[in-house]
């Protein structure tokens, strides 16, 4: 399995401005995956990210609002962009174990917006 | 389409019962199916999964799940209940054409001492 790790691990933001949460793995990935878990909810996928190519975004999620990066195969990140409470969640990233079916998760990070 | 229904959004039981967590799930292609734990303020932690050969398939902390293809179900099961067991449980679902995880709502299983 592989390492996953997040910053922040939690934040509380103001409405109207923008939160950039960093995914880190421990090994080279193909894929990463962004996940929102709205409170009391299931995960929600956001978009999935390739380096080197533009994120595929999910239907309900638009660039404009969820900005991804993918600078290398162990790095990747997303800004929730001029937040509004409803944006309060949980965000999680995963990636493509070894086995490739397979997915592991980082420990999420925890926003609030006020 | 993949679909994955929890019955049950939530599940009592007391130490040492069984616990029984149902799934179930639509797949037109052979799925892989998974469970996940997500204990309070973690991420999600692979419990067990199954891709191909048998059937019933062991995880960690004592729990095993069994697939039946006739029922398109997954149910989690765990012999007797720990109070560390108190966790949200996710079933999720993936084909093997498509890189997409499908999750279920969840199930919260309380337990009671």
């Amino acid at each position: 399995s592989a390492v996953i790790s997040q910053k922040p691990s939690r934040d509380i933001c103001q409405r109207g401005t923008s939160l950039t949460i960093q995914c880190q793995v421990d090994s080279q990935v193909t894929m990463m995956f962004w996940y929102r878990q709205q409170p009391g909810q299931s995960l929600t996928l956001i978009a999935t990210a390739n380096q080197g190519s533009e994120a595929t975004y999910e239907s309900g999620f638009v660039i404009d609002k969820f900005p991804i990066s993918r600078p290398n195969l162990t790095f990747s990140t997303l800004t929730v962009s001029n937040m509004s409470p409803e944006d309060s969640s949980i965000y999680l990233c995963s990636v493509d174990g070894s086995e490739q079916e397979t997915q592991y998760f980082g420990p999420g990070t925890r926003l609030l917006v006020l | 389409a993949q679909s994955v229904t929890q019955l049950g959004s939530h599940v009592s039981v007391s130490e040492g019962a069984l616990v029984l967590l149902r799934c179930n799930y639509s797949s037109s292609v052979p799925p892989y199916l998974f469970w996940y734990v997500q204990y309070p303020n973690q991420g999600l932690q692979l419990l067990l999964k199954y891709t191909t050969g048998a059937t019933l398939v062991k995880g960690i902390n004592g729990f095993e799940a069994e697939f039946k293809k006739s029922e398109t179900s997954f149910h989690l099961t765990k012999p007797s209940a720990h109070m560390s067991d108190a966790a949200e449980y996710f079933c999720a679902v993936r084909t093997r054409n498509t890189d997409k995880l499908i999750f279920g709502t969840g199930t919260r299983l309380q337990v009671f001492p």
